[in-house]
């Protein structure tokens, strides 16, 4: 059983360029999110989506796009990347409500933007 | 706006030994709260998940404790073991069911 998967699993870029990093499920999850996670800030909430056709944002989404494709799949996009958005990105995915909305959690793909 | 921190920063314990992890939110209107374990260099994995209106939740050598009113959790390790190296972290999920918001973890060695 494959989970969350991400791709790619590292990326270096150069200032202004763009790129779109990929997440998708096969556990059948409604909700899914987006996070970075930077030395001693914990994760930080980019995008969430609470169900297919469903867009939020969370608390520092600005730089970045998302789309939910589809229910297994929710691609983030750095329009014009900057150096303060070098970070490890993870996707994740949650049931329905009445399970709590307990996290799965993809490998994350570290991104350098120099 | 909801602020998780968690002390310590790191911890450092002789195998065998019981720990305890702390984890405090400034805003006890949460869903649940949730233990994370990641390896370095690797994503998170879910340890417990409590719910609001429970008090504690068990898993082997783990037990992880919810007071809302304190704005606190807790979570036990018992008789530590070297595998048990990684940082811990906890999130606290609104009451929309939608926000996590995480800790920044505490990075545990378990020394043979």
């Amino acid at each position: 059983n494959a989970g969350v998967t991400q791709t790619p699993k590292f990326q270096v870029l150069k200032t202004g360029q763009s790129m779109t990093l990929q997440c998708a499920q096969d556990m059948n999850h409604n909700s899914m999110y987006w996070y970075r996670q930077d030395p001693g800030m914990g994760l930080r909430l980019i995008y969430y989506s609470a169900s297919e056709g469903t867009t939020d944002k969370g608390e520092v989404p600005n730089g970045y796009n998302v789309s939910r494709l589809n229910k297994r799949e929710f691609s983030l996009r750095l329009e014009s990347a900057a150096p303060s958005q070098t970070s490890v990105y993870f996707c994740a995915s949650s049931p329905p409500g009445t399970g709590g909305y307990e996290q799965y959690f993809g490998p994350g793909t570290r991104l350098t933007v120099t | 706006k909801q602020e998780v921190t968690q002390i310590p920063a790191a911890l450092s314990v002789p195998e065998g030994e019981n720990l305890v992890l702390n984890c405090s939110f400034t805003d006890s209107a949460i869903y649940n709260l949730q233990w994370f374990r990641q390896d370095p260099g690797k994503g998170l994995t879910s340890l417990l998940l409590i719910q609001s209106s429970q008090r504690e939740q068990t898993s082997g050598r783990l037990n992880a404790s919810l007071d809302k009113s304190s704005g606190r959790s807790t979570l036990y390790i018992a008789a530590s073991q070297p595998g048990d190296s990684a940082t811990y972290l906890c999130a606290a999920l609104d009451n929309y069911g939608q926000n996590f918001v995480f800790g920044p973890g505490t990075r545990l060695s378990v020394l043979p």
